[in-house]
């Protein structure tokens, strides 16, 4: 079965610094991108970039473009998503997404459950 | 950037109603479009790729087409687990991006 298994629940501090993670397993992680997904509190969803596992080749929405880092280890099939200072803003469900490059129709097929990141002082 | 409306934003509808919900692209995408549907503290859930092919498991009430700049989502007769928000997204060029939602509610 293929999975994508985001990590925990992050709370933080405005100005901390954060690394989220999501581990894909049941396929060939290098074949496929994985995408990232932002949603706001009762708001909708916000596309903000890409990685293809096999050279990390990354591409950005401009609206996240130096406001995050994607990032990947193929070794260990995991994608992050990494802050290096918080703001209250970033508080949102943060998800990640199988985002095509395989065999067939594998763009936005399989998500995963998501990582809640509250920053608040 | 492609922007993608979505029509309408919310819509209240019976159980066993026929459905449309429209994504409009600023420009053309051939036929690079996802549909997806989320239920309150849950990930979205592909149901359309590639404008009108239906994704494995999802009942055949749901539909899509469209090419270009035009795409409908269709429910035929509509179930009590369909209410959910629906989402468009296009895959056509960078940025990808998403519809505003459209907001299914029980009337």
């Amino acid at each position: 079965e293929v999975q994508l298994v985001q990590s925990g629940t992050e709370v933080k501090k405005p100005g901390e610094s954060l690394k989220i993670s999501c581990k894909g397993s049941g396929y060939t992680f290098t074949s496929c991108w994985i995408g990232w997904v932002r949603q706001m509190p009762g708001k909708g969803l916000e596309w903000m970039g890409i990685i293809y596992p096999d050279d990390s080749d990354t591409r950005y929405s401009p609206s996240f473009q130096g406001q995050v880092t994607i990032s990947a280890d193929k070794s260990i099939s995991t994608a992050y998503l990494q802050w290096s200072s918080l703001k209250a803003s970033d508080t949102a469900m943060y998800y990640c997404a199988r985002w095509g490059g395989g065999l067939g129709p594998v763009l936005g097929d399989v998500w995963g459950k998501g990582t809640t990141v509250t920053v608040s002082s | 950037d492609i922007q993608m409306t979505q029509s309408p934003s919310s819509l209240s509808a019976s159980v066993g109603d026929r459905v449309t919900i429209t994504c409009r692209a600023s420009q053309g995408i051939r036929n690079d479009l996802n549909w997806y549907q989320q239920k309150p503290g849950k990930a979205p859930k592909r149901l359309i790729y590639a404008a009108s092919s239906l994704q494995s498991g999802v009942p055949s009430r749901f539909s899509g087409s469209g090419s270009g700049t035009e795409f409908t989502l269709t429910i035929s007769s509509l179930q009590p687990e369909d209410f959910a928000t629906y989402y468009c997204l296009q895959h056509n060029s960078y940025p990808h991006t998403f519809g505003q939602g459209t907001k299914l509610e029980i009337k």
